[in-house]
């Protein structure tokens, strides 16, 4: 069996400010992680993924992410956030061999100006 | 140019119709997917479709049936709709063990 946990619904942050989106695992055997980030009216767009290598993943506008197998987690993270990064982001996990991810139930970022 | 571009985007329909909403994937993809996000923004898979070997998730009402013509279309197609299917229904692809997926801008289906 495979989990997600993104403990937080919402996210605030202050534009300029870093940010940090939390996820946390769960996946018997090398996990593949992902996040995707939901625009409103959108799907889902891939941003970063980590599956073998460095720990610190690097992705799409500016976001990384570290992977920490010890505490089994894949925060997403951004140094200097901007009013545009506000949306929904997902983590995901998956298997190494299965084509089945897990997502989780989503943390809402919103940027202030 | 689209990559998984779905059709219709938007469904409004009564309960008990029969409907389908079209997917198609110009990356090559093998592996296709269906989901639905309820109202708050849960995203729950309801198939995969790999190479022809269609995996299920057991929670999905058997009203519910993929259908795909070939490597590049999965449809869904939705039997005796009920008022707890309105959500936004998603299309996804991937490339493989490890790749990300691909997903469509979505279906949002009302019953009314």
């Amino acid at each position: 069996a495979q989990s997600v946990a993104q403990p937080e619904d919402q996210v605030n942050v202050a534009e300029g400010n870093p940010l940090t989106v939390k996820c946390t695992y769960s996946v018997s055997g090398n996990p593949y992680l992902f996040w995707y980030v939901q625009y409103p009216n959108r799907g889902l767009q891939f941003l970063l993924k980590y599956i073998t290598g460095d720990n610190l993943v690097k992705g799409s506008y500016g976001f990384e992410a570290e992977f920490n197998k010890s505490q089994t987690s894949f925060h997403l993270k951004k140094p200097s956030a901007l009013v545009s990064d506000s949306a929904l982001y997902f983590c995901a996990v998956s298997r190494g061999g299965s084509y089945i991810p897990t997502f989780g139930r989503g943390t809402s970022l919103i940027v202030h100006p | 140019d689209t990559a998984v571009s779905q059709t219709p985007k938007y469904l409004v329909t009564q309960m008990g119709n029969d409907k389908s909403i079209k997917c198609e994937q110009n990356l090559g993809h093998d592996t296709m997917y269906w989901y639905k996000q309820d109202s708050k923004k849960f995203l729950k898979i309801m198939f995969s479709y790999n190479n022809k070997e269609l995996i299920i998730n057991e929670t999905v009402p058997n009203r519910f049936s993929p259908k795909s013509p070939d490597k590049a279309h999965l449809n869904l197609h939705i039997n005796s709709l009920e008022l707890g299917d309105s959500a936004v229904y998603f299309c996804a692809s991937s490339g493989g063990d490890g790749q990300p997926q691909h997903f469509g801008d979505g279906t949002r289906l009302s019953i009314l």
